[in-house]
């Protein structure tokens, strides 16, 4: 199976400033999507951004980037001008190429955003 | 459109009980599936489902059965719970099944507790 690591169980940024949350998978696949996912306090799972393996370019939404190694199985999110409805748990996610039915997610960074 | 659903918010159970935790979508998608999220482990698939009549298992399904009847409907069903399956569980589903960058929609979660 596949895992995905996120080394960083919190972090935290002054608002206004950019940070960098880590995520590192494990895999034999060469087709597969990654994803980052914002998980405030109401407990709703939001869709940050998505990478598909096959795409060298990194994704970006708005101050959202994301900094994909496909070499090293590495897919770092990075927030720009960081605001303090950030604040939240971010979990990395996998999702399996061929049949896109397996998901695997990482145990999540929270992310403390200082006014 | 409603997205997905869950019922109940919160459950109590006692040991042994069982219960069926209901998810539903007005979005007419192909693939649902459902997840436990524990602390500090992320969100970890149980069982999901590519159509009515199709399921199939995750990373997590002991304990658990599902069926799927409609494409509206995923209901997860706990026949006899254990202390181990405290848990907030999710209930998510997307367009399509396989390749495709659609996007993963989840329920809001029902926080379950097992005494």
């Amino acid at each position: 199976a596949q895992t995905v690591t996120q080394s960083q169980p919190e972090m935290s940024v002054q608002e206004a400033e950019t940070v960098t949350l880590s995520c590192t998978y494990d895999t034999s696949e060469s087709d597969y999507y990654l994803f980052w996912y914002k998980q405030p306090p109401s407990r709703q799972m939001i869709l940050v951004i998505r990478q598909e393996a096959y795409k060298q370019q990194n994704a970006t939404e708005n101050r959202f980037s994301v900094n994909f190694q496909k070499a090293a199985k590495s897919f770092s999110l990075k927030i720009s001008d960081s605001q303090l409805g950030d604040a939240a748990m971010y979990f990395c996610a996998y999702r399996t190429g061929v049949t896109g039915n397996q998901f695997y997610f990482g145990t999540g960074t929270s992310l403390t955003v200082i006014p | 459109n409603a997205g997905v659903t869950q019922t109940p918010k919160f459950q109590v159970l006692k040991t042994g009980q069982s219960m069926t935790l209901q998810c539903a979508q007005d979005m007419n998608h192909e693939y649902m599936s459902w997840y436990r999220q524990d602390p500090g482990m992320g969100l970890r698939l149980i069982h999901y489902s590519v159509g009515a009549g199709i399921t199939d298992q995750g990373e997590v399904p002991n304990g658990y059965n599902v069926s799927r009847s409609t494409t509206e409907d995923f209901p997860l069903r706990l026949l006899s719970a254990a202390p181990s399956q405290t848990s907030v569980y999710f209930c998510a589903s997307r367009h399509g099944t396989g390749r495709g960058r659609y996007e993963q929609y989840f329920g809001p979660g029902t926080r379950l507790t097992v005494t």
